[in-house]
């Protein structure tokens, strides 16, 4: 299957800095990209969803200037959490698939998780 | 809005014993439904799908699934587990017309030798 790939995997900041995480399709053009929130033994939380050269749409609860997502190519979306506070620790995870919300189906792939901690 | 519920949160086998992870979902639309498996520091793979047609379904490293409307079910199975499906696999549902999953909890299948 496809590859998505995550930088970093992993994360240490202090409260009140700012961290970004990159999400990239390896070899395929991802039309649409998600970004989920995993918190230990729990299930993944979709934060977001974006297309390439629009405002990402945020689910309901989700701040949207903490978590600023910018998809700017077909190869690449970065999720930004701002002034983060040790609330904001969890396992962050990306997919991406090659065709929009409602065409026909297209596989979703998945990267594999940043851990962000902040203490 | 439809939601998934996977009742073991932790299911332990013996290697090449039979196992079933169970999975019940929600939703007043019709569905499309997914079983995902995610080993440790690796991203979520997708082991079947059901979008329509047969109710039983056959993915990948031989698990398959039956859709049931009638107990809206979803349950997971393979006839004989190995070490290496030790992982966490993860139910979900999507409302028809959209394929964005809704993901359950989670089951963590143990295999012992």
């Amino acid at each position: 299957g496809a590859v998505v790939s995550q930088h970093p995997s992993r994360v240490i900041c202090k409260s009140g800095t700012s961290v970004k995480i990159e999400c990239r399709s390896l070899d395929f053009q991802a039309t649409t990209m998600f970004w989920y929130r995993q918190f230990p033994k729990q299930s993944l939380m979709l934060m977001a969803t974006s297309n390439e050269g629009s405002k990402a749409t945020y689910e309901q609860g989700v701040e949207k200037d903490k978590f600023l997502i910018n998809h700017a190519s077909l190869t690449l979306s970065t999720l930004t959490v701002t002034s983060a506070h040790p609330e904001d620790s969890s396992f962050y995870i990306c997919s991406a698939r090659s065709g929009g919300e409602f065409d026909s189906y297209n596989e979703q792939f998945f990267g594999p998780g940043t851990r962000l901690t902040v203490l | 809005a439809q939601s998934v519920t996977q009742l073991d949160s932790q299911v332990p086998v013996f290697e090449e014993a039979p196992v079933e992870l169970r999975c019940n979902y929600s939703s007043s639309v019709s569905v499309y439904l997914f079983w995902y498996v995610q080993y440790p520091n690796q991203g979520l793979q997708l082991l079947l799908k059901y979008l329509s047609g047969s109710t039983l379904v056959k993915g990948i490293n031989g698990f398959e699934a039956e859709f049931n409307k009638s107990q809206t079910s979803f349950h997971l199975r393979k006839p004989s587990v190995h070490i290496s499906d030790t992982a966490e696999y993860f139910c979900a549902v999507s409302k028809g017309g959209s394929y964005i999953p809704t993901f359950g909890r989670g089951t963590s299948l143990i295999v012992h030798p």
